[in-house]
């Protein structure tokens, strides 16, 4: 979609070494989610954030929105292979119901 | 741990023939929605339910799927006939009333190819 645009594509990271995927949406953002998505299987929830200058943590992931709600960031840090997989961000704007707008996904493979 | 169930997992078929896909909630979530999601790009929502209640289905293909959650629990999802465009990866989510905001989760997805 082109409301949302995430960045980088693909990434190719060693293990152990940190890394970053950016969301960004062209319009104020109501809520912003973070899913997992192993190849061929469903979405696994992450994290949402709804506050501007949000910040939550799970484990070794950290997920931003930024004060104007129009940028989200996720932030791996010491990748291990199990980090693999594909990462979607997940809009929810304001007056549109409960469905969610997916940025295109971002491949993280994580070699030994 | 409660979970989004689906069925098949796999399906193939062939173009100008009917399949199904079947889905059941998260037991308590009144919102139900199902996604395509084709290979390399992020989900797609197709129809949204609140209880029996088509929501959203400005997405949905009507010529050719239809979709039905009769009794406000699971749900059905059909294509008639398949194309080979409809080869996808087709998710079905569920949540708590659908407020903007509440979170959606996915089952394991059936995945489609139409020879």
């Amino acid at each position: 979609s082109q409301e949302l645009e995430q960045s980088p594509q693909s990434l190719i990271v060693q293990e152990g070494k940190n890394l970053t995927i950016n969301c960004t949406s062209s319009k104020t953002l109501y809520g912003l989610y973070w899913y997992k998505q192993k190849y061929g299987e469903g979405l696994i929830f992450l994290m949402m954030l709804q506050k501007g200058g949000e910040e939550k943590s799970h484990e070794k992931i950290t997920a931003k929105l930024d004060e104007k709600k129009q940028q989200s960031s996720l932030h791996i840090t010491a990748s291990q292979p199990s980090h693999a997989g594909i990462y979607l961000c997940g809009a929810a704007y304001y007056n549109q119901g409960g469905k969610l707008i997916f940025g295109q996904g971002t491949e993280l493979s994580v070699k030994p | 741990e409660a979970e989004v169930a689906q069925s098949p997992r796999y399906k193939i078929t062939e173009k100008s023939q009917a399949v199904a896909f079947w889905c059941d909630p998260i037991s308590g979530h009144a919102t139900l929605y199902w996604y395509r999601q084709i290979l390399g790009q992020g989900p797609e929502l197709l129809v949204q339910f609140q209880d029996e209640s088509v929501v959203d289905d400005s997405q949905l293909p009507k010529d050719r799927f239809s979709a039905e959650r009769l009794k406000g629990v699971d749900s059905t999802l059909k294509i008639q006939p398949a194309e080979l465009g409809d080869s996808a990866m087709y998710l079905c989510a569920s949540s708590w009333p659908g407020q903007t905001g509440e979170t959606q989760y996915f089952g394991p997805g059936t995945r489609l190819l139409v020879l």
